[in-house]
């Protein structure tokens, strides 16, 4: 069964510019979690969707937006990028919404 | 609410060396608890875990038990070697509450001298 899938791997983008980041979950699996990990500030939750709807969100600023489409993928997208936005964004699925989860290999974001 | 917490990193062994990384949670509900691993480049992968109270998980020789009583699953390995040098994250989840979301802790990092 393939795993969890992130694209694209490595972005650089520019101060004010938007990105949106994208994950295929495993199949079958239906809840999607991003993470965001920097070495500052560690793993720190930015959303879950489960079955197309927000369930969870963490303490972000409404710049980091998500969704979920019916086939279970998922993208995040960050508007007007600031510098301390880089960071690797990590995109989990899992079965069911709190199962354990199963991580992708992440997009690692630059904002030069 | 919920929390986990992990010993300070990072943690620095020789190869062959005896292993424990603390863990302890707090948890109104029935939590099922979680190591997970991060290679350096990598995603989290999941590496052991434990869903109700004196249940032991193991993966790869390490080894967590579910502790009740002291609310803790510290993460034991009897002998390290050097590709065991990566982050390491304990996290909890508890299925009861509705509005719960998987919690981790911040990370401690292995390092694992030949």
């Amino acid at each position: 069964k393939a795993g969890v899938t992130q694209t694209p791997r490595y972005l650089i983008k520019t101060r004010g510019q938007q990105v949106t980041l994208s994950c295929s979950p495993i199949s079958g699996h239906r809840s999607v979690s991003w993470y965001q990990q920097t070495p500052g500030q560690g793993l720190q939750f930015l959303f879950e969707y489960f079955s197309e709807t927000q369930r969870n969100k963490g303490n972000f600023p409404g710049r980091f937006s998500g969704r979920q489409f019916s086939n279970s993928r998922s993208e995040m997208n960050v508007s007007t990028l600031e510098l301390g936005d880089s960071a690797l964004y990590l995109c989990a699925s899992s079965l069911w919404t709190k199962y354990e989860q199963y991580f992708g290999p992440g997009t690692r974001l630059t904002v030069t | 609410g919920n929390s986990v917490t992990q010993m300070e990193g990072p943690v620095t062994l020789s190869e062959e060396a005896f292993l424990t990384i603390n863990c302890t949670y707090t948890a109104t509900g029935y939590p099922s608890l979680f190591w997970y691993v991060q290679y350096p480049g990598e995603g989290l992968q999941l590496l052991l875990k434990a869903t109700k109270a004196d249940d032991k998980g193991s993966n790869k020789g390490f080894e967590a038990t579910y502790r009740k009583e002291t609310t803790s699953f510290h993460l034991e390995k009897g002998s390290v070697q050097v590709s065991d040098s990566a982050v390491y994250f304990c996290a909890l989840s508890d299925l009861r509450n509705r509005d719960d979301k998987i919690i981790f802790g911040k990370g401690t990092r292995l390092h694992i001298l030949p």
